[in-house]
């Protein structure tokens, strides 16, 4: 059974600071998924990574993944209270499971002034 | 160009009551899938579906729980006899048919809150 882990679950930091959250998982995947949710909102698509080694860069936030290590990284880079919200992780099975992807817990992120 | 649309956006049932909640995929779409999110927790498939046929039910309660995407229309999660902890966010995503393309993203719609009263 793929299992998704995120750490921290809960990151409280001051604007300006960088940090990074951690996504690993436990089995081989071709996608792995970066999404943002406000209260009471939807997912809001954030990163596609498909290859190991693949990163990409939207604003302060930056994806990797390294599929040997499971592991995919988002780094937040100078961050502003904007980027307050839960991230989540989230991975594509088989094959056979369509686009069906596995979440991890989420990382409640609050960025204080 | 509509997303996935979902209703209805909210929904209070009484125990004991049915609810059903209804997702249309984005135009063109013929993957559907159904999540569940409790407060304060990460999203859970429950069911995988294509049009008239589930593909995996794995994560879907065996009791109470049933869904069905038809040739026409929306895809319908319904949930009988509502008890407390059926209170979550339901979010349905869809995927576009394409043969032998497996890194098709899933476009989620805006969520259906179920209260349990």
């Amino acid at each position: 059974e793929l299992k998704v882990e995120q750490n921290p679950l809960f990151l409280s930091m001051q604007e300006g600071k960088n940090y990074t959250i951690y996504c690993n998982y436990s089995t081989t995947s071709d996608r792995l998924y970066w999404y943002r949710q406000d209260p009471g909102k939807s997912l809001e698509s954030l990163f596609v990574l498909l290859s190991n080694g693949a990163v990409k860069q939207e604003g302060r936030l930056m994806a990797s993944l390294d599929t040997k290590a499971r592991l995919s990284t988002l780094h937040i880079t100078a961050a502003v209270h904007d980027l307050s919200a839960t991230y989540f992780c989230a991975v594509g099975r088989t094959k056979t499971s369509g686009s069906r992807l596995t979440f991890g817990e989420g990382t409640q992120l609050t960025v204080n002034p | 160009n509509a997303g996935v649309m979902q209703n209805p956006r909210h929904l209070v049932r009484r125990r004991g009551q049915e609810a059903r909640l209804r997702c249309s995929p984005v135009k063109g779409h013929s993957h559907v899938y159904w999540y569940r999110q409790l407060p304060e927790e990460g999203l859970k498939f429950m069911v995988y579906l294509q049009k008239e046929n589930i593909i995996d039910e794995s994560g879907m309660p065996k009791e109470r729980f049933s869904a069905e995407f038809p040739k026409e229309g929306p895809s319908i999660l319904r949930i009988q006899q509502v008890v407390r902890g059926d209170s979550a966010a339901y979010f349905c995503a869809s995927s576009p048919v394409r043969e032998l393309v497996w890194n098709t993203e899933a476009f989620f719609g805006q969520g259906t809150r179920l209260t349990v009263v």
